[in-house]
């Protein structure tokens, strides 16, 4: 069965640096998704991007983020400047239409 | 202010009982989806439904529109259904608010 893949599964990086997260989602999904989910709270929706280009963002979703599809395939979010308030798991999520949103299994960034 | 309200926030429950979770929300929505985030983590996404009621396996989900609030029922609950069961609406387009979940215990 096809799946969102994530990598690194774990991210530790100094305060101030840049990080990227990776993601491959399913093959023939349109829309992509990141969420983040701080230790203990719930999760927070960042932004979503369908024809190569963002369609809806957050408050949360500042200039210090980024998100690209480089090749086609990957999916990735840019942080900028890390800080310790970016210390969370964050989660891709693509989907067909706007409908069933398959996750992926996180990135755990942990920001010193 | 919280757009997502789930209730209870922990339940245990003995084998075999059945169980319901409850989401109420204060935005208009076209659809609710409901979540489970296993203690590793990871997101499975359960159902999504904008009317009536929907079934897989033992999980019945069920939604009112009218009253902005969603059930999510477990019948004949195993150990292996421990997890934390998440709603999630669309505020707009994709936007979505998570409520804070309910983590439930389910013991042998």
């Amino acid at each position: 069965e096809p799946e969102v893949t994530q990598t690194p599964s774990h991210q530790v990086t100094q305060m101030g640096q840049e990080v990227i997260l990776r993601c491959v989602p399913i093959s023939n999904h349109l829309y992509f998704y990141w969420y983040r989910q701080i230790l203990g709270q719930k999760v927070e929706f960042l932004v979503s991007f369908y024809n190569n280009e963002i369609s809806e963002k957050s408050e949360i979703f500042d200039d210090q983020f980024s998100v690209e599809r480089p090749d086609g395939s990957n999916f990735t979010l840019k942080i900028r400047s890390t800080k310790l308030e970016d210390s969370a798991m964050y989660f891709c999520a693509s989907s067909e239409s706007r409908d069933t949103q398959y996750f992926g299994p996180g990135t755990r960034l942990t920001v010193l | 202010k919280n757009e997502v309200e789930q209730s209870p926030q922990n339940l245990t429950a003995q084998e075999g009982e059945f169980i319901t979770i409850n989401c109420s929300y204060s935005v208009g929505i076209s659809a609710l989806h409901w979540l489970q985030q296993h203690p590793g983590g990871g997101i499975v996404s359960l159902f999504m439904l904008s009317s009536g009621k929907k079934k897989h396996g033992r999980l019945i989900a069920t939604i009112n529109i009218q009253e902005k609030h969603s059930s999510l029922h477990i019948t004949a609950s195993h150990p292996r259904d421990s997890a934390v069961y998440i709603c999630a609406v669309p505020l707009s387009g994709n936007q979505f608010y998570f409520g804070t979940g309910t983590s439930l215990t389910v013991i042998p």
